[in-house]
């Protein structure tokens, strides 16, 4: 059965500095998401990509947040200068066009020192 | 604006007993998905089912059964016999349909279910 991958599966880093989340989704789906889980918390939606363009962005999402399909495989979240308060797991999903159903990753947890 | 009200936080059980979790939403929108997810101890998100907005029936699959019922804006999944494996968090979701493709999923809270052997 064909799944998500993300990497890394967790990524340390120093408050102040630019990580990159990468996710290879299924191949022939075509909206990609990524969410995030603060331990203990809810999931929560932080950006939908469509025909490589941003199609839906929460409150979250705000800027020094990014996205982009570098490669036609790839959808990478950036987020350009860590906080400690951005440490939580990070799940890329896609959507099967005919069934609406979401695929996650099995996430990515960051953590921010 | 959606909203997704999960408001068990926690639910303890023995083995074999039946359980429910419930889940009520509101969304202004005619059309829409919904959705519950297991996170099991391992932190994986693993599907469980999709409801459309336009389809009330209820579903069983082997010992889990859905009930939605759009009168109550309610979508409760019932676990029959449970057992250990089936501790995990229970998230229900809700989605818009935006035409084209799913909107993001707006979660609830989660139930931290626990069976106890």
């Amino acid at each position: 059965e064909p799944e998500v991958t993300q990497t890394p599966s967790h990524q340390v880093t120093q408050m102040g500095q630019e990580v990159i989340l990468r996710c290879v989704p299924i191949s022939n789906h075509l909206y990609f998401y990524w969410y995030r889980q603060i331990l203990g918390q809810k999931v929560e939606f932080l950006v939908s990509f469509y025909n490589n363009e941003i199609s839906e962005k929460s409150e979250i999402f705000d800027d020094q947040f990014s996205v982009e399909r570098p490669d036609g495989s790839n959808f990478t979240l950036k987020i350009r200068s860590t906080k400690l308060e951005d440490s939580a797991m990070y799940f890329c999903a896609t959507v099967d066009s005919s069934s609406y159903e979401q695929y996650f990753g099995p996430g990515t947890r960051l953590t921010v020192t | 604006a959606q909203k997704v009200t999960q408001a068990q936080t926690e639910i303890s059980v023995v083995e074999k007993e039946d359980v429910t979790l419930d889940c009520v939403y509101e969304t202004r929108d005619t059309t829409y998905y919904l959705f519950w997810y297991k996170q099991p101890p391992s932190g994986e998100l693993v599907f469980l089912i999709r409801r459309n907005s336009f389809d009330e029936q209820n579903e069983i699959s082997g010992r889990y059964s859905w009930n939605f019922q759009k009168s109550t804006s309610s979508f409760n999944f019932t676990i029959t016999a449970s057992q250990v494996v089936d501790s995990a968090v229970y998230f229900c979701a809700l989605s818009d349909y935006s035409g084209g493709g799913a909107d993001g999923l707006t979660f609830g809270k989660g139930t931290h279910l626990i069976i106890q052997p």
